[in-house]
């Protein structure tokens, strides 16, 4: 069946890194972008970015620039999210989602990784 | 840069009942190109509508997406028990991919 699993919980202190993996199974990784969606303790969802697995070309919300970066192995069907500069409002729970190429993304984000949670703490 | 802001915050409602959910953007989104998602605790978002009508595979027709434009609607015509939960509209015609900021369904 189709799904995403994402790599498990972490903890950072102020000022590290955490990337963030997501493993595609069940359809044609290169068909879907792979968006990263996040959600801070009791708030709503942040739209990150998105990275097309196919070409590697990457999108993300100006927000993030320069401290996020999306990548991906074809081999292994895995997107990485790699956010650099961590600081203690950047703990959330961190999705990836994908969402169709071949109609420009119209079907939306139909399936969704079961979250990673990303505490930063010093 | 739109932005999405949705109304109201809370809708208490009993089931049975039918939930109206609104959500309005700052500017036309393109191609309503609109989605709506529902959350539940613990839980990572699940699609329900696309194209501002379209319903994704597998949701109850009970689930139906109006709007254009500017202003959206999401619609639960009877309210079930697993239906209450937390709903965001997303506009995904332009970058950045906003969310609104959410309406809880609440058990009244």
């Amino acid at each position: 069946q189709v799904q995403l699993v994402q790599s498990g919980a972490e903890v950072k202190k102020p000022g590290a890194s955490v990337k963030v993996s997501c493993k595609a199974s069940g359809y044609t990784f290169t068909g879907y972008y792979m968006h990263w969606v996040r959600q801070a303790p009791g708030q709503g969802l942040e739209w990150m970015g998105w990275i097309n697995p196919n070409s590697g070309g990457t999108n993300y919300a100006q927000k993030f620039q320069g401290r996020v970066t999306m990548t991906r192995d074809t081999s292994i069907s895995t997107a990485y999210m790699e956010l650099s500069r961590l600081r203690s409002d950047d703990t959330a729970v961190y999705y990836c989602a994908r969402n169709d190429i071949t109609a420009l993304g119209y079907y939306g984000m139909d399936v969704w990784g079961q979250g990673t949670t990303v505490t930063v703490s010093s | 840069e739109i932005v999405l802001t949705q109304s109201p915050g809370t809708l208490s409602l009993s089931p049975g009942e039918r939930a109206t959910l609104s959500c309005r953007a700052s500017q036309s989104v393109s191609s309503s190109y609109l989605a709506w998602y529902q959350q539940k605790p613990g839980q990572a978002p699940r699609l329900l509508i696309y194209g501002a009508s379209s319903r994704a595979t597998g949701i109850p027709d009970r689930f139906s997406g109006s709007g254009s434009g500017t202003d959206f609607t999401l619609t639960i015509s009877r309210l079930e028990p697993e239906d209450f939960a937390v709903y965001y509209c997303q506009q995904y015609g332009s970058s950045p991919r906003a969310f609104g900021q959410g309406t809880k369904v609440e058990i009244k």
